[in-house]
């Protein structure tokens, strides 16, 4: 069946330094979303890529798709403590269903 | 503008009793409906989802199981609850039809112990 795999699964690094977490698929995916969850809390949108090779960049997020749609990464520019949490990448599956990635574990160390 | 409700917030239960969590979503209609699962530090699993009123959709064989009574409302039920059912419990809403996307929009979730 289809799998989306997150690496690394856990990253820890000091506050200022960059960050980035990669999403792989088995299948080639039409789109693909971005996710955060703060510790505690509950996953929030951040982002959605359609297009092949496409890059949205939110302040300090760079978000790329891959040319064949089956990768994407999340990368973030001199990590601030309020990046914490766990980023998700999702993509559909057949029908109405989605698959979430493992998930990165952000621990940015004041 | 869309809000989604989720309740409750946290819920302790002993082995064997029953449970319902309940979802409602304001502001849309027709919404498709996802019940997902977390275990600590661990990834979300789809355990049901629905794209309408009456139709439910099973992703994982186990002893809960789903229903959508009405177009916006959500329920999660076992009538009895395993060790292995604690977790985190999420509700989500996306808007139906392709054009809108795939964005998915979690409520806050309920967090459940069995003991």
């Amino acid at each position: 069946g289809q799998q989306v795999m997150q690496i690394p699964q856990y990253q820890h690094v000091q506050e200022g330094e960059d960050f980035t977490t990669y999403c792989n698929s088995s299948t080639t995916l039409s789109n693909i979303q971005w996710y955060k969850q703060r510790p505690g809390g509950h996953p929030v949108f951040l982002i959605q890529l359609v297009k092949s090779g496409e890059v949205k960049k939110q302040k300090r997020l760079t978000f790329q798709f891959g040319e064949a749609k089956k990768n994407s990464s999340l990368h973030i520019t001199a990590t601030q403590t309020t990046d914490v949490g766990t980023y998700f990448c999702a993509g559909p599956s057949t029908g109405n269903q989605f698959y979430f990635g493992t998930g990165t574990s952000l621990t940015v160390i004041p | 503008s869309q809000t989604i409700h989720q309740w409750p917030a946290t819920l302790v239960q002993p082995v064997g009793s029953p449970l319902s969590l309940e979802c409602t979503v304001e502001g849309t209609s027709n919404p498709n409906l996802y019940w997902y699962r977390q275990a600590a530090g661990r990834g979300l699993q789809l355990l049901f989802y629905s794209v309408g009123i009456g139709q439910i959709s099973s992703e994982v064989p186990q002893n809960l199981s789903a229903s959508r009574p009405q177009d916006r409302q959500f329920i999660l039920s076992s009538k009895k609850l395993l060790l292995s059912d604690s977790g985190f419990y999420l509700c989500a809403w996306r808007r139906p039809g392709a054009e809108a996307g795939n964005i998915q929009y979690f409520g806050a979730g309920t967090r459940l112990s069995v003991l």
